[in-house]
């Protein structure tokens, strides 16, 4: 079954400095991979996605993030954080592509950045 | 702006009795809603796939006459919790897929609390 690890429940970094946020999937098929922001008291928002093509994906906000199937990794990063990037980051893997496609989130990563 | 909607956004509600939470879709029919359920400092689980005129389809562990989904319209998917207990107590969230098959679209979630 396909399931998605993010090792880091809370990480803090000075604002201004880079972040890099860790994920890794188990999925039998290509997976097609999400990077989601929760803020509070706000929905679900998300910042990129992979679905084939170029690795290294461009999202919203300054976020990137890298698809390496040899690692069965899809980290998040960005250069410079700032102080409104403190949220929940999710990272989740897609079933498939389709009208029913499920999604399986991992655990979340908390943000905290510190002034 | 927002392309799913939920109401409400907070209830509180007496044990044993029922809550029902409503999801729209606002731009887009939607012939397959997700509910997901998230615990405080937790990831969001999967509960079930709604779909629009038949039964919903439950994850493993799911009680499906505790948690009653219907369905009934294009634009419109509700949860019933059914007999409410402190421990389902929760964020409540619900999602539906994007018309091109990539992406989920999430609402702002409802916070469920029993007494």
């Amino acid at each position: 079954a396909q399931s998605v690890t993010q090792p880091d429940i809370h990480i803090t970094v000075s604002e201004g400095a880079s972040l890099e946020l860790r994920c890794n999937y188990s999925y039998g098929a290509t997976p097609y991979l999400f990077w989601y922001v929760q803020s509070p008291g706000q929905g679900l928002q998300l910042l990129l996605k992979y679905f084939s093509g170029d690795t290294l994906v461009q999202g919203i906000k300054g976020f990137e993030a890298e698809f390496k199937r040899s690692q069965s990794s899809f980290n998040l990063r960005k250069p410079s954080v700032h102080w409104s990037d403190a949220a929940e980051y999710f990272c989740a893997v897609g079933e498939g592509y389709s009208s029913a496609s499920k999604i399986i989130f991992g655990s979340g990563t908390r943000l905290s950045i510190r002034p | 702006g927002a392309v799913v909607s939920q109401h409400p956004s907070r209830v509180i509600c007496k044990s044993g009795t029922s809550v029902k939470i409503e999801c729209r879709s606002l731009d887009f029919q939607a012939t397959t809603m997700f509910w997901y359920r998230q615990f405080p400092k937790k990831s969001l689980m999967l509960m079930a796939t709604s779909n629009e005129g038949s039964k919903a389809t439950y994850e493993q562990g799911v009680e499906k006459d505790k948690f009653l989904i219907n369905h009934a319209s294009l634009t419109l998917s509700t949860l019933t919790v059914t007999s409410a207990h402190p421990e389902d107590s929760s964020f409540y969230i619900c999602s539906r897929i994007g018309p091109s098959y990539n992406e989920q679209f999430f609402g702002p979630g409802t916070r469920l609390t029993v007494l």
